[in-house]
């Protein structure tokens, strides 16, 4: 049981290039988010999903798309990447609304 | 909009004090508050969840309560151990939203 699992866990971009973040759980959660944390400023809310075929945006979404075409995957996706995205993205799961978020381990990210 | 604040970047105590950790909050009270413990380059963990209608929880070491007047929760750790060093981060979760929204988290170091 590897719980959530992020790929890559490191990666170095130059400004205007793409990338997708992939996050994978194998608990069969339903609701499925994205974090990015930054010094000082805790974790951000960027988008999440409630279900297969479902996404929503959080506090911080300019800049990022999300896909949940299964039910255990959750892409991140920046399409034209920015110096001002560089920081540690964090995905994590829940079985239900209103429980304790299981995380992975991150994918630190480098906008050069 | 709604704020979170934990009081303070970092919080320095002796090996067996008890380590008192604050998150207020702006505005309307959540339905649950949660408290993870994040180590450094790891993802969180979950530790303790605490529901709107109720006022205290304890698991092992660990106490939380939750004063919705004082829209504040304490989270404590009794006999503290160097071990439990690390970065603790309150979230908030609400009735009607699906989001978790996180404090900035308190660097806790405990000095044998």
């Amino acid at each position: 049981n590897a719980g959530v699992t992020q790929t890559p866990k490191f990666r170095v971009l130059k400004t205007g290039q793409s990338m997708t973040l992939l996050c994978a759980q194998d608990m069969n959660h339903e609701y499925m988010y994205w974090y990015r944390q930054d010094p000082g400023m805790g974790l951000r809310l960027i988008h999440y999903s409630v279900g297969e075929g479902t996404t929503a945006k959080g506090e911080v979404p300019d800049g990022y798309n999300v896909s949940r075409l299964k039910k255990q995957n959750f892409l991140l996706g920046l399409e034209s990447a920015a110096p001002s995205q560089t920081s540690v993205y964090f995905c994590a799961s829940i079985p239900r609304v209103h429980g304790e978020l299981f995380f992975g381990e991150g994918s630190r990210l480098t906008v050069l | 909009s709604q704020k979170i604040e934990q009081n303070s970047e970092a919080l320095n105590i002796q090996e067996g004090k008890t380590a008192t950790l604050t998150c207020n909050y702006t505005n309307y009270s959540p339905a649950y508050l949660q408290w993870y413990r994040q180590d450094p380059g790891r993802g969180p963990v979950f530790l303790l969840l605490i529901r709107e209608n109720e006022k205290e929880k304890r698991k092992e070491r660990l106490k939380v309560t939750f004063d919705t007047t004082l829209k504040q929760s304490l989270f404590h750790i009794t006999a503290s151990q160097p071990a439990d060093s690390a970065t603790y981060l309150c979230a908030l979760t609400y009735a009607n939203n699906n989001d978790m929204r996180f404090g900035a988290g308190t660097r806790l170091t405990v000095k044998p």
